[in-house]
C-alpha cells in the first residue's frame, strides 16, 4: 500500500507550457519534500515545506504544503526541457529518517 | 556536490552469493541510509544508522545486514542474493534527520 501517492505518473509536454503534480496521502506528516532524479543519479533535493498551507518558490517552481500537512503541489511556470525528470515527494512522520516516506513518482517529459 | 560515494556503481552477481555495497561519505554526516529504488514502488528503506555501531531496519530489511565502523562508510550485505534483490540501491545521509543528500545509486542484477 502506497503511503503517498503521486499523480499523474506520467507527464508529457511542450517546453513553454505550465504544469501541476500532485503528491496526496491519508497521512498527517510533519514536513515533505520535492526531489528531482535524472536518469542514472540519486535523487536531489529541491525543497523541503514544514508548515499546512506555507508556499515556496525556486525560480519557476512553486511548492505548496496543504493546510492539513497531508498534501502537496509542485507547479512549473514556462517548462524548459532541463525540467525533465522523476520527481519524487516524500514524507517525514517525525524528525528521523526511518519515518520517511517516498512517492511512486512523477515522470515529467519536456519535449522542444 | 556533497560528498557521498557509492561502490560499485554497477554490479552482476549470481544467485546465492553474498554481496556487500559501501557508502563513503566525507560530510561527516549522523544520519546514513541505505534505499533501494524498483519501478512502481519508489524508494523503499533497507536499514539506516544514527551512529557508529547504531543501527537499526527500515521496512525492507529480510536479506539485508548493515555495519558502521566508522562515522563515514555505511555498508550494505546481501547474505546471500536473489533475483528479487535485483534493483538500484541509494545511499544517503543527513545531518538532522531530514534527508539532504544521496548518493548515485549501484546497479544491482542477480542472475
Amino acid at each position: 500500500t502506497q503511503l503517498l501517492e503521486q499523480s499523474p505518473q506520467f507527464l508529457s509536454i511542450q517546453e513553454g507550457e505550465n504544469l501541476t503534480v500532485y503528491c496526496n496521502s491519508s497521512s498527517v506528516f510533519s514536513s515533505l519534500q520535492w526531489y528531482r532524479q535524472e536518469p542514472g543519479e540519486g535523487p536531489v533535493l529541491l525543497v523541503t515545506v514544514v508548515t499546512g498551507g506555507e508556499v515556496k518558490k525556486l525560480k519557476r517552481l512553486t511548492f505548496q504544503f496543504g493546510d492539513a500537512r497531508k498534501d502537496s503541489s509542485l507547479h512549473i511556470t514556462a517548462a524548459q526541457t532541463g525540467d525533465t525528470g522523476l520527481y519524487l515527494c516524500a514524507g517525514a512522520r517525525d524528525n528521523y529518517g526511518q519515518n520517511f516516506v517516498f512517492g511512486p513518482g512523477t515522470r515529467l517529459s519536456v519535449l522542444p | 556536490d556533497a560528498g557521498i560515494t557509492q561502490s560499485p556503481r554497477h554490479k552482476v552477481t549470481e544467485t546465492g552469493t553474498p554481496v556487500t555495497l559501501r557508502c563513503h561519505q566525507t560530510e561527516n554526516h549522523r544520519y546514513m541510509y541505505w534505499y533501494r529504488q524498483d519501478p512502481g514502488h519508489g524508494l523503499r528503506l533497507i536499514h539506516y544508522s544514527y551512529g557508529v555501531k547504531d543501527t537499526d531496519k527500515g521496512e525492507v530489511s529480510d536479506g539485508y545486514s548493515v555495519s558502521r565502523s566508522k562515522t563515514e562508510d555505511f555498508l550494505l550485505t546481501l547474505e546471500s542474493a536473489t533475483s528479487s534483490q535485483t534493483s538500484v540501491y541509494f545511499c544517503a545521509i543527513s545531518e538532522t534527520g531530514m534527508i539532504a543528500f544521496f548518493g548515485q545509486g549501484t546497479r544491482l542484477t542477480v542472475v
